[in-house]
């Protein structure tokens, strides 16, 4: 089946400075990329929508400038958590979208990325 | 895209079958019923999905009920690796992202 995967799995950076996680389609290209956040004992939350070579669509509530996401290949996405704070410590995930027979459209999921911000 | 709604919390004996359930009452007859889990630490697992027929993989089985206002995902022989959260999503196929409720936290008990 379709692979994705994320690098790096766990990150602990300080305060103040700011921290690149990469998502990666292994063996199918995904011209859309999705990033969720997770805090703990509660359920995964879209955070944006990226589609190759071009902006992401952030969702409610979620600040563009403090998580970047940049999406310039068919393969890569990449969301940038800037400034980070204690309070954006969380488990992110990444999911890319797969076109396969028909138009029809799945999704699958990275392992996740362990944020801890000191 | 449809609620649904999901007991918070279901316990099963290992080697026993486990039902869960999944109320999705508003949908729409172009969505579909998605099955995921999440083991802790890890990324959401695809199990199966279904539009109105009964469907069965090597992982699980999916029964949705003719008005297909609900459905329940099988997990026939239950053991201890399968302790997760399950999560029941509606979907129009070709919409752009899963979006995930509370989901059911299943504990497997020896």
């Amino acid at each position: 089946g379709a692979v994705v995967s994320q690098h790096p799995s766990r990150v602990i950076c300080k305060s103040g400075t700011s921290v690149k996680i990469e998502c990666r389609s292994l063996d199918f290209q995904a011209t859309t990329m999705f990033w969720y956040r997770q805090f703990p004992k509660q359920s995964l939350m879209l955070m944006a929508t990226s589609n190759e070579g071009s902006k992401a669509t952030y969702e409610q509530g979620v600040e563009k400038d403090k998580f970047l996401i940049n999406h310039a290949s068919l393969t890569l996405s990449t969301l940038t958590v800037t400034s980070a704070h204690p309070e954006d410590s969380s488990f992110y995930i990444c999911s890319a979208r797969d076109q396969g027979i028909a138009g029809i459209y799945e999704q699958y999921f990275g392992p996740g990325t362990r944020l801890t911000v000191t | 895209d449809a609620k649904t709604t999901q007991p918070p919390s279901m316990d099963c004996a290992e080697g026993r079958a486990a039902n869960l359930p999944c109320n999705h009452s508003t949908i729409s007859g172009n969505e579909y019923v998605y099955w995921y889990r999440q083991i802790h630490s890890q990324g959401p697992q695809y199990i199966i999905h279904g539009l109105k027929n009964n469907e069965t993989n090597e992982m699980a089985s999916l029964i949705i009920t003719e008005d297909r206002k609900s459905s329940t995902l099988i997990l026939p022989h239950a053991t201890l690796r399968d302790t997760a959260v399950y999560y029941c999503i509606v979907r129009v196929l070709m919409n752009n992202d899963m979006r995930f409720g509370a989901g059911t936290r299943l504990t497997v008990k020896p």
